[in-house]
């Protein structure tokens, strides 16, 4: 069964602190990785992985992948206040059709 | 630049009733899709459609129907509302080229009684 498994589940940190948020699937048919960000409604999109050891950044978020030990990592550095969100994994893994499978999130709150 | 609507907002039923969701995408996507997001669960997917007159079932499709009569909209149906079917629903689309991300609707806040 595909399975996408997101750590910790929630995570408390001050102003400032680096945070490292942890993505690992099973999947078959494997296409592509992407997180999005999640403030109380629509998620909204972050990075798409396709490639192993190619990081993506971009200001103070960044994320890599690793498809060989299945995982991803989304790093945030210096965080604020306005970090304070729902990060969503999904993993593209197409049967028929464009299939994407979620993880159960990380709940990020930033304290100031 | 509408991208993906979704109606209504916010819907209290009770228990039997049925409703309508609708999702239109303005983007001239082949895919859509229809999620439940409740809490600590994820997004779990109901229905799906890979082009205009097609569906397939998703990971809990049990209690909704859908149709997609036309390419830009995906209507998901409740024929008799559980208070199980409380939950935030979201509509997404995507393209049907390689490596496309989804994007998501505004969500509907569904309370069934």
């Amino acid at each position: 069964e595909d399975k996408v498994v997101q750590s910790p589940l929630s995570l408390v940190v001050h102003e400032g602190d680096t945070v490292t948020l942890n993505c690992s699937y099973e999947v078959t048919n494997f296409r592509s990785l992407l997180w999005y960000k999640q403030e109380k409604k629509a998620p909204t999109f972050l990075f798409m992985l396709t490639s192993s050891g190619i990081e993506k950044k971009s200001g103070r978020l960044s994320s890599i992948l690793d498809k060989k030990e299945l995982f991803s990592i989304l790093n945030i550095t210096a965080t604020q206040t306005g970090d304070s969100a729902v990060y969503l994994c999904a993993v593209e893994a197409p049967n028929t059709g464009n299939q994407f499978y979620f993880g159960t999130g990380t709940s990020l709150t930033v304290i100031p | 630049n509408a991208g993906v609507t979704q109606t209504p907002k916010f819907r209290v039923l009770k228990t039997g009733q049925s409703m309508t969701l609708l999702c239109a995408q303005d983007m001239n996507h082949e895919y859509m899709y229809w999620y439940r997001q409740d809490p600590g669960m994820g997004l779990r997917l109901i229905h799906y459609s890979v082009g205009e007159g097609t569906t397939a079932k998703g990971e809990v499709p049990d209690g909704y129907n859908v149709s997609r009569l036309k390419k830009q909209n995906f209507l998901l149906g409740l024929e008799s509302a559980a208070p199980s079917q409380t939950s935030v629903y979201f509509c997404a689309s995507s393209s049907d080229r390689t490596n496309e991300k989804l994007f998501f609707g505004s969500g509907t806040q569904l309370s069934v009684l």
